[in-house]
C-alpha cells in the first residue's frame, strides 16, 4: 500500500525566512497531493493540493512543487509570519483513492 | 453553516466500557470518514462510508464499528475500550475524492 514520509517532524524558522516541508511517497498510481494545516485544538484544514498532471502550483506565500518521477512533493512557505506557526501534514491517495497521511511537521515561527 | 460538527469533544472512559462518538455534517457531502490522529503517526483511516448505506474498513478497523445513520450522520462505536484506543479522534466529509472537511476533534482517554 502507499507510504508517505514526511520530514523533518520540527521546523523552527525566523519571521520572514522560507520553510520548506518535504515528503515522499511510494505508490506510483498516486495521483492527488493535498497539504493541510492544523491549527493548535483544530482539525486540519486543506491548505494547497496538486495534481499529478501539474508540476508546480502557488497561491500567495504557499507553494507546492511535485517530482513524480522520484515520487516526492514539497511544501514552500515564503515570508513566513507567526500565524504559519502550526502542524502541517502531506498526503498522498493510495490505489482505493484514499489518502495517506504523513506523520506531519511541527512549524514554529519565532518573532 | 456549520460544516462538520462531533461530539463529545473530550470522553474520559475506562477500559472495557463502550461509548459512541457522533459525526454531522451539513455539506451534503457524499463521503464521510473517521481517523485517529496519534502523536508521530499523522491521521490514520479507521472506516469510511463513500455514500449512505455503505462502510469500508480503513487502516486501522479493529476495535471499532461505524453506522452511516443517513446521509448527514456517520458515527464510531468503540465496544469495549481499550488503552490502545486513547487518541483524538476525528470525522470529516468530502465529495468523492474531493477536499475533506474535518470536525475539530473529540478527545478521548480510556484509563
Amino acid at each position: 500500500g502507499e507510504n508517505v514520509e514526511q520530514h523533518p517532524s520540527t521546523l523552527s524558522v525566523q519571521e520572514g525566512d522560507s520553510a520548506v516541508i518535504k515528503c515522499t511517497y511510494s505508490d506510483s498510481a498516486s495521483n492527488y497531493f493535498p497539504w493541510y494545516k492544523q491549527e493548535l485544538g483544530k482539525g486540519p484544514q486543506l491548505i494547497i493540493d496538486i495534481r499529478s498532471n501539474v508540476g508546480e502550483k502557488k497561491d500567495q506565500r504557499i507553494a507546492v512543487t511535485l517530482n513524480k518521477t522520484a515520487k516526492h512533493f514539497s511544501l514552500h512557505i515564503t515570508e513566513t509570519q507567526p500565524e504559519d506557526s502550526a502542524v502541517y501534514f502531506c498526503a498522498a491517495t493510495d490505489s482505493w483513492g484514499k489518502l495517506q497521511f504523513g506523520a506531519g511537521t511541527q512549524v514554529v515561527v519565532t518573532p | 453553516n456549520a460544516g462538520v460538527t462531533q461530539t463529545p469533544k473530550f470522553q474520559v472512559l475506562k477500559t472495557g466500557q463502550s461509548m459512541t462518538l457522533q459525526c454531522a455534517q451539513d455539506m451534503n457531502h457524499n463521503s464521510m470518514y473517521w481517523y485517529r490522529q496519534d502523536p508521530g503517526m499523522g491521521l490514520r483511516l479507521i472506516y469510511y462510508s463513500a455514500s449512505e448505506g455503505t462502510t469500508d474498513k480503513g487502516e486501522v478497523p479493529n476495535g471499532y464499528n461505524v453506522s452511516r445513520l443517513n446521509k448527514r450522520e456517520f458515527s464510531l462505536r468503540l465496544e469495549s475500550a481499550a488503552p490502545s484506543q486513547t487518541s483524538v479522534y476525528f470525522c470529516a466529509s468530502s465529495e468523492s475524492t474531493g477536499e475533506l472537511f474535518f470536525g475539530e476533534g473529540s478527545r478521548l482517554t480510556v484509563l
